[in-house]
């Protein structure tokens, strides 16, 4: 079936620095993809819609300029926290559509000391 | 505006007894309803989901949904549980059926199954 394949699937960086995270489909294209966060033992928060060539459309509340979305290919999206802090330390999960249903990666456990 | 309300953040049954997850929507046009089930440090997987077709959906592992729209309900059960069903469950909806129709998520009911 439809593969989403996220990397990495854990990351502990410091403070102040950038982490990317990549979310692939696998045999198919995806020109959407949805970005979540998750805390601990809650669901799961949509952060932005990422649409392929286009700028990503971001929930009310979302930072922008903190959470980089790129789309750039048909198979390929990127989730960039820049100058991370420990209050971004989460679940990041990604989503893809296809065929009347929703595929979701294995998620990035970022940890930020 | 669509919404998910999951009754029960936490169910717990005997190994062998009736599962029950309930989840109670809200959407200003016919809805898509899924289930999906998350085991820890991991992403979610597909139970099952309604598309306007069936009312009473079979997914995978012994589960299933009925679309209930008087009651928009949207309720999960199994007839038996196994231990290896112990896990996270979240209900979600949807106002569409195409690549731009969001999914929200209910808070989610962790099932912990007792041997």
């Amino acid at each position: 079936g439809a593969v989403v394949s996220q990397h990495p699937s854990r990351v502990i960086c410091k403070s102040g620095t950038s982490v990317k995270i990549e979310c692939r489909s696998l045999d198919f294209q995806a020109t959407t993809m949805f970005w979540y966060r998750q805390f601990p033992k809650k669901s799961l928060m949509l952060m932005a819609t990422s649409n392929e060539g286009s700028k990503a459309t971001y929930e009310q509340g979302v930072e922008k300029d903190k959470f980089l979305i790129n789309h750039a290919s048909l198979t390929l999206s990127t989730l960039t926290v820049t100058s991370a802090h420990p209050e971004d330390s989460s679940f990041y999960i990604c989503s893809a559509y296809l065929n009347y249903g929703y595929t979701f990666g294995s998620g990035t456990r970022l940890t930020v000391v | 505006a669509q919404s998910v309300t999951q009754l029960g953040s936490h169910v717990s049954v005997s190994e062998g007894a009736l599962v029950l997850l309930r989840c109670n929507y809200s959407s200003s046009v016919p809805p898509y309803l899924f289930w999906y089930v998350q085991y820890p440090n991991q992403g979610l997987q597909l139970l099952l989901k309604y598309t306007s077709a069936a009312t009473l959906v079979k997914g995978i592992n012994g589960f299933e949904a009925e679309f209930k729209k008087s009651e928009t309900s949207f309720h999960l059960t199994k007839p038996s549980a196994h231990m290896s069903d112990a896990a996270e469950y979240f209900c979600a909806v949807s106002e569409g059926n195409n690549a731009g129709n969001m999914l929200t998520f209910g808070g989610g009911t962790r099932l912990m199954v007792k041997p």
